[in-house]
């Protein structure tokens, strides 16, 4: 398996343009997870989803942010309008969501995002 | 509501010395615990996970930590130093079962000196 898979891995955008980070989970996981590492908040969870349907979106900053999984395989993290203090890299991981392995997640590389 | 707190952002020890990354946790309840590895411009590797069973808990590249309840404590060790272990430690927590996703700590910066 070729693990997590996100992109793009690194974007330097300028403030109010639209930012989308994406990213394909490992199959067969059920449960997909997206936080956001800051040197200032550490990693914080953002939003998570059981079998496509969001859980807890409790994380997620502003209204600005927006989260969507069409299907198992695909998940798209959205922010829109961008500001410079959303600069971070974004992480996304998933796990089985359900016996031995369900708090067992597996990260991506991360997206690293710049606003200028 | 769960919790972790490391102590120490940066711990440095020299190659071949013991290594003690501090971690403590506060969950209502029985929590289940993870170490986490980062290396530069990578995502987290699990290095071990605590689910409620045996409290000595082995993980990989030679790490293991151990569950103490009475100290509400997670810390990893490791007997020797390498200069491949320096990264990115995180000390994370679920309640125990689902998949409600991690808290984690902070972080610790291992630093191995030559």
């Amino acid at each position: 398996d070729a693990g997590v898979i996100q992109s793009p891995r690194h974007e330097v955008t300028e403030m109010g343009q639209e930012v989308t980070l994406r990213c394909k989970p490992i199959s067969g996981h059920n449960s997909l997870f997206w936080y956001r590492q800051t040197m200032m908040r550490g990693l914080e969870l953002l939003i998570y989803f059981n079998n496509n349907v969001p859980i807890d979106d409790s994380g997620m900053p502003e209204d600005r942010f927006s989260a969507k999984m069409p299907n198992a395989s695909f998940s798209t993290l959205k922010i829109q309008p961008s500001e410079p203090r959303d600069s971070a890299v974004y992480f996304c991981a998933s796990s089985l969501g359900e016996g031995a392995g369900a708090n067992v997640l597996t990260f991506g590389a991360g997206s690293r995002l710049t606003v200028l | 509501a769960q919790s972790v707190t490391q102590l120490g952002s940066h711990v440095s020890v020299s190659e071949g010395a013991l290594v003690l990354l501090r971690c403590n946790y506060s969950s209502s309840v029985p929590p289940y615990l993870f170490w986490y590895v980062q290396y530069p411009n990578q995502g987290l590797q699990l290095l071990l996970k605590y689910t409620s069973a045996a409290t000595l808990v082995k993980g990989i590249n030679g790490f293991e930590a151990e569950f103490k309840k009475s100290e509400t404590s997670f810390h990893l060790t490791k007997p020797s130093a390498h200069m491949s272990d320096a990264a990115e430690y995180f000390c994370a927590v679920t309640p125990g079962g689902g998949a409600d996703g991690l808290t984690f700590g902070k972080g610790t910066h291992l630093i191995i000196q030559p």
